[in-house]
């Protein structure tokens, strides 16, 4: 397995326009992370999946963003009638269930930009 | 809610100069603490991790322990490497295991020969 793959790794869009990014998790990995960043900050978290299961989701998550994981395995999250604001880089990471150390791998990321 | 800062950058050193970054956290408990890096055009990768107050974690000449009397897990390096030149955030992650990371700015180490 090589990782955790996100496609497409860029996403340029007008405003009002939908977008949907995809992630592919490591295989054996039952937990997935959707994170967003923008430029000189870090990673945000907006939602998590154990499974199939979206057990948590940020207030960061507006109506306007959906996230999916069908059979515990990709993940999309959609961003609906985007804004210039939600221009950043999407990240995604996996990990096995496990102790609080538990590694999460990320993948490179979506960078989307709004115009 | 949990929050993590680290000290303001960016960082110039010359090779084989010492390193620091400090970091410092807020949090309920014992979380679980983390360095990542991200080197030019890759993505973020754990570099070393520690899960309980004392613990030092450490990897590839990187060390950081767990301090919980002063909340710090500070990044250190004895002799630096034009090759470690990337963005360094740290990251904690609350107790329940299933927690969201929650991560610093971020800052950026230039290493020059």
């Amino acid at each position: 397995d090589t990782g955790v793959s996100q496609n497409p790794r860029h996403k340029i869009t007008k405003r009002g326009q939908n977008v949907t990014f995809r992630c592919d998790p490591i295989s054996e990995h039952n937990r997935l992370y959707w994170y967003r960043q923008t430029l000189g900050q870090g990673p945000e978290f907006l939602t998590y999946f154990q499974n199939e299961a979206q057990l948590e989701k940020s207030r960061l998550l507006s109506d306007r963003f959906s996230a999916e994981r069908p059979k515990g395995s990709f993940s999309t999250l959609e961003i609906q009638r985007t804004e210039q604001g939600d221009s950043a880089m999407y990240l995604c990471a996996s990990s096995l269930e496990g102790g609080a150390g538990s590694e999460q791998f990320f993948g490179p990321g979506t960078r989307l930009t709004v115009l | 809610g949990n929050s993590v800062t680290q000290m303001e950058g960016p960082v110039t050193l010359s090779e084989e100069a010492f390193l620091t970054i400090n970091c410092t956290y807020t949090a309920t408990g014992y979380p679980s603490l983390f360095w990542y890096v991200q080197y030019p055009g890759e993505g973020l990768q754990l570099l070393l991790k520690a899960t309980k107050a004392d613990d030092k974690g450490s990897n590839k000449g990187f060390e950081a322990t767990y301090r919980k009397e002063t909340t710090s897990f500070h990044l250190e390096k004895g002799s630096v490497q034009v090759s470690d030149s990337a963005v360094y955030f740290c990251a904690l992650r609350g107790e329940r295991a299933n927690s969201k990371l929650t991560f610093g700015k971020g800052i950026t180490l230039s290493v020059r020969p």
